[in-house]
């Protein structure tokens, strides 16, 4: 079974704070993906990843980074948290042109 | 960014009832997927088509990738508590690098 684990389910930070957030993939998928989740917006792109050090920016990829320097793990940086980042983080994985598998998610709170 | 349409946004069904629902777009599809997300959880893949006229099962779950490549439908039968939960539909488009395109998904509701 894909197994794709994220940091932390419950995340609480300061405004201003710089926020990690890390994905882990056990099944050697070369894409990754970092989407927000907000009610009544739906699941959004935020960067994917289809490479080691590759890079693409998603549909809302402003006052966020990312960083892929092993295949198995890519992280989502916000550089300086603000409260309208406050959400619902999804990693997920897949191999070319297949399904894509999610982690359990973090929910982001940022006061 | 584009979204495929699902509606309505809500559903209530008696437990042991069937349940359809379906997922369209105006574009073409290379693939479509299926998803099931429970509260405060991560999605999780349920059924993945990636041939036009495709029919697919998962234990009470069958979903079809529509002849047209512009629609899919997933049918639930002989629902059950735990099938509560919000359905995501999703597709890829060609040439899109593994990049999908979401339905904003259906709550899906089973009264005992």
């Amino acid at each position: 079974d894909v197994k794709v684990t994220q940091s932390s389910r419950y995340l609480v930070k300061r405004t201003g704070e710089k926020v990690f957030l890390e994905c882990v993939q056990d099944m050697d998928h070369e894409n990754m993906f970092w989407y927000r989740q907000d009610p009544g917006l739906g699941l959004r792109l935020i960067y994917f990843s289809y490479d080691v050090k590759m890079k693409e920016k998603g549909d809302i990829p402003e006052g966020y980074s990312v960083s892929r320097e092993k295949k198995e793990r890519f992280s989502l940086i916000l550089e300086s948290a603000s409260t309208n980042q406050t959400s619902m983080y999804l990693c997920a994985s897949s191999l070319n042109k297949r399904g894509q598998y999610f982690g359990p998610g973090t929910r982001l709170t940022v006061l | 960014g584009q979204q495929l349409n699902q509606s309505p946004q809500s559903m209530f069904i008696q437990e042991g009832e069937d349940v359809s629902m379906n997922c369209t777009s105006s574009s073409i599809f290379n693939t479509w997927l299926w998803y099931k997300q429970d509260p405060g959880e991560g999605p999780v893949l349920l059924i993945a088509l990636y041939k036009a006229g495709e029919l697919t099962s998962n234990g009470r779950l069958t979903a079809q990738f529509g002849i047209t490549r512009k629609d899919s439908f997933l049918n639930i039968s002989a629902s059950i508590p735990s099938d509560v939960g919000i359905y995501f539909c999703a597709g890829q488009l060609a040439g899109a690098n593994s990049k999908l395109t979401f339905g904003k998904g259906i709550t899906l509701s089973v009264r005992p």
